[in-house]
């Protein structure tokens, strides 16, 4: 099984609607990354936590860190077709500041936004 | 600055061949990270160079190696390519802090 679950894999929703997406791990958040990607480009960073908790904004975006669960999730206010793309989680899984540059991710949620 | 670039953007090449991608990081970033996305297995660590040092690697064969020079640009080389190395490779860097920075990626179709 992935050591990071993301959920839904998909996702289909009408502009103007608000939304979710979590990211689950087997194992201790050491530090939680949010990116976003257009198919077949690169990943765009949104935003990163580390302590539980934590819980950032940028824009419409928010991204919140539950340390006892071992998850975080995205929250889309008021969605925009600009916010349609991939969205991944990434983990540092390991102790030690060598290990944020060896991340684990999860599968990816993929968000459509009709206008 | 600039962001990270990655040259080639896109790459065709025949089974049994190598190919050699490369990553410019972002000026004064020290961490390069490689990474492989397949729609099979999602997004994949390839191995982690810092002062031209590999500092951290994944759960891939040997004929995945890399590099990194002292301007702290980075190369990675796909030795006997296989059709399953059809990919997006994609490096990152980073500064002494933690957050990773994506370049736009290398697609490499291997026919």
């Amino acid at each position: 099984s992935q050591e990071l679950e993301q959920s839904p894999q998909s996702l289909i929703v009408q502009e103007g609607k608000n939304l979710t997406i979590n990211c689950t791990s087997s194992k201790t958040l050491y530090g939680l990354y949010w990116y976003k990607q257009k198919y077949g480009e690169g990943l765009i960073f949104l935003m990163m936590l580390q302590k539980g908790g934590e819980e950032k904004s940028h824009e419409k975006i928010t991204a919140k860190l539950d340390e006892k669960k071992q998850q975080s999730s995205l929250h889309i206010t008021a969605s925009q077709p600009s916010h349609a793309g991939i969205y991944l989680c990434g983990a540092a899984l390991n102790a030690g500041g060598t290990s944020y540059g060896k991340l684990t991710f999860g599968q990816g949620t993929i968000l459509t936004v009709h206008p | 600055k600039a962001g990270v670039t990655q040259t080639p953007r896109y790459l065709i090449k025949t089974r049994g061949q190598q190919v050699t991608l490369s990553c410019s990081p972002i000026s004064g970033h020290r961490s390069v990270s490689w990474y492989q996305q397949t729609p099979g297995q999602g997004l994949q660590f390839l191995f982690e160079y810092f002062s031209e040092t590999q500092r951290n690697k994944g759960n891939f064969p040997g004929r995945f190696s890399g590099r990194q020079f002292s301007n702290s640009r980075s190369e990675m080389n796909v030795s006997t390519l296989e059709l399953g190395d059809s990919a997006l490779y994609l490096c990152a860097s980073r500064p002494g802090t933690d957050t990773q920075y994506f370049g736009p990626g290398t697609r490499l179709t291997v026919l």
